[in-house]
């Protein structure tokens, strides 16, 4: 079947730009969660979705970070006012509900902010 | 804080080798404890997985050990092949309240032929 997707897959803006990435995750999962990579980095959690609670925003590194999820499926992160930091792959994964350690992941979205 | 610390950062092994990386953690709330491996341009998928209560856990070329009392974990592949280089990240997953990944920062391997 088909995975979890994501769009843009490159996105280049300029520093003070808002942007928006797309998450289309697995159908029927109920969990999504938002990561950020950053060049030879690790994955660094931003933001967890589980069905209709309130989502887990513990990692957002900033009130410029934000994300939702509309109906239970597809999500977005915005990140306003972007900054040259902000540069890295932004994945998206998404889980079966009760298996939250067994993670699907979308090929990502590569940010570049000059 | 929820840590898990991996080692080493890279990693070079010749072909039929094996390669070793190690996972520590802290913290003594994770019940499950899963491998990814990334190749470049792609996300990360979930290679092995194993639970606290077993020690060891093995699928094909690919085993986990896992030692519960020294809160250490090792993925060890046989037989390494040049097809296995990639990234592989060491993670835990939280037993309670919103249960995520903690993930270790990475290992870069790469086989020679």
């Amino acid at each position: 079947g088909a995975g979890v997707s994501q769009s843009p897959s490159n996105k280049v803006t300029e520093k003070g730009k808002d942007v928006e990435l797309r998450c289309d995750p697995i159908s029927g999962h109920t969990a999504l969660y938002w990561y950020r990579q950053s060049l030879g980095q690790g994955l660094e959690f931003l933001i967890y979705f589980q069905g209709n609670s309130a989502p887990d925003k513990s990692g957002l590194p900033s009130d410029r970070f934000s994300a939702e999820r509309t109906g239970g499926s597809v999500s977005t992160l915005t990140i306003q006012r972007t900054q040259q930091e902000d540069s890295a792959v932004y994945l998206c994964a998404s889980s079966p509900r009760g298996l939250s350690y067994e993670q699907y992941f979308g090929p990502g979205t590569r940010l570049t902010v000059t | 804080q929820q840590q898990v610390k991996q080692s080493p950062q890279s990693l070079i092994v010749q072909k039929g080798g094996i390669s070793i990386i190690n996972c520590a953690y802290e913290n003594t709330a994770f019940d499950y404890f899963p491998w990814y491996q990334q190749f470049p341009g792609k996300g990360p998928a979930l290679l092995i997985a194993i639970r606290p209560d077993v020690s060891e856990k093995k699928e094909g070329r690919f085993t986990i050990s896992f030692n519960k009392s020294a809160k250490q974990f090792s993925l060890h592949i046989m037989d390494s092949q040049p097809g296995d280089s990639a990234t592989y990240f060491c993670a835990a997953k939280t037993e309670t309240g919103f249960q995520k990944l903690v993930f270790g920062t990475g290992t870069r391997l790469l086989v020679s032929p």
